[in-house]
This record gives structure tokens, C-alpha cells and sequence, in this order.
């Protein structure tokens, strides 16, 4: 089954800009919503942008998503040691008639 | 606030059938305009998509699952449920609710493990 591409791992320095990418094709990425979700050890996912790339309320401005063709992209600015977590992107697939997730990245603040 | 809570077994045999409730509270599951969903996330792995039911009972599955699957919904109740026949080891995992269409909100998850 086909699925969206997240990069397994990404290292960043304290108050530098991380930038996760999760890559689909013109079923799911390209032409439906995709949402950006954190979850730190132990807990439930959280919503951080939905699928017209808002912040839900209480979510930080540092958190932003787009999208340019088939890939969207989750940027953190000004990197914090709670931002250290797994992220996961969602979007529904138009010809599978079902909801996908990436496999996840793995943010470390270094 | 909408607040939603998996209720299961926790430890099953294999080849059993998993039975799970999601029960919403401080908001209606009702409201037609929303779908409600199952995710599940093997230990140490990622989230994998189950499923999701709207208040009219149309659903939408993994197609992986979808021979294994039941998906329902009580309005009356304000909750919904899962059923996933002939579990194996495969299936141990913790399974969380949520409502669908934006992932916005999420239960607590409950850990199922299938052990003989």
C-alpha cells in the first residue's frame, strides 16, 4: 500500500529551525490536506497544523506548514528542548479511499 | 472540550476477537458533519490508520484490515466501537479513537497485547 515518505531522523541545534518534509504524489499530498501531528514518549498524538495548514488554539507560532506539489513541510523555528518528539503527516488518499501516515521523523534538539 | 476515552480488554489470545468502545464526552458524535476514527501504533512503531465510521454508520477501512474489521456507532450511547476478529501477535498494539477529520482530538490510547 502506498503511504507518505518522512525522513526517519532529523538533528537540530537548540533556537536553530528544523524543517520536516513528508512527501506524497497527486492522490493524497498533492490535492488533500495534509495534518502534522507530535508525540512525545508515552502520550497521544497532538494536532499542530490541520489540513488548511491553521494551528489549532494553544499551538505555538513556531510551528508553520505548506505544501509545494506533492510534498508538504512542518517548520519549527527557534527550537525548543520540549520540541524534541516524533512527528507524524496524515492526509486522505483520494484513490485508495483511506487515510495515510508517514512513518514518522524523529526530532532531536541538540 | 471534547474528551474521548478507549475502553478494551487488554491482554487477549490469539485468534480471539478484539472488542473496542470509544466514548465521547462534552460533544455530540451525532453532529453529521464529522467522521470517528480508530488509529492504532504497534510498540516502537508508527501510527497505522484503522478506520473511521460517521453517525450515519458509512465507514471507510484500511484495506489490510478491512476482512477482519467491524466498525459501529451508537448515537444513543454517544460512543463507537471496533471489532477485529482472529487477532494475532501482529495486532498488539496501542489503540487510540479520534475523531477524524482533522485528528484534532484523541483518546488516551489503550494497550492491547495478544499473547498466548
Amino acid at each position: 500500500q502506498a503511504g507518505l515518505t518522512q525522513p526517519p531522523s532529523v538533528s537540530k541545534g537548540l533556537g536553530q529551525t528544523a524543517t520536516l518534509t513528508c512527501t506524497g504524489n497527486s492522490n493524497n499530498v498533492g490535492n488533500q490536506g495534509v495534518s502534522w501531528l507530535q508525540q512525545h514518549q508515552g502520550h497521544p498524538p497532538k494536532l499542530l497544523s490541520d489540513r488548511s495548514n491553521n494551528r489549532p488554539s494553544g499551538i505555538s507560532e513556531r510551528f508553520s506548514a505548506s505544501r509545494s506539489g506533492n510534498t508538504a513541510s512542518l517548520t519549527i523555528a527557534g527550537l525548543q528542548a520540549e520540541d524534541e518528539a516524533d512527528y507524524y503527516c496524515s492526509a486522505w488518499d483520494s484513490g485508495l479511499t483511506t487515510r495515510l501516515f508517514g512513518g514518522g521523523t524523529k526530532l532531536t534538539v541538540l | 472540550q471534547l474528551q474521548m476515552q478507549e475502553s478494551g480488554p487488554g491482554v487477549m489470545k490469539p485468534s480471539e476477537t478484539l472488542s473496542l468502545t470509544c466514548t465521547v464526552s462534552s460533544g455530540s458524535i451525532g453532529a453529521p458533519a464529522y467522521y470517528w476514527g480508530w488509529i492504532r501504533q504497534p510498540p516502537g512503531k508508527g501510527l497505522e490508520w484503522i478506520g473511521s465510521i460517521n453517525s450515519g454508520g458509512h465507514t471507510f477501512s484500511n484495506p489490510s484490515l478491512r476482512s477482519r474489521l467491524t466498525l459501529s456507532i451508537d448515537t444513543s450511547k454517544n460512543h463507537f466501537s471496533l471489532r477485529l476478529k482472529s487477532v494475532t501477535a501482529t495486532d498488539t498494539a496501542v489503540y487510540y479513537c479520534a475523531r477524524h477529520g482533522e485528528l484534532d482530538y484523541w483518546g488516551q490510547g489503550t494497550l492491547v497485547t495478544v499473547s498466548s
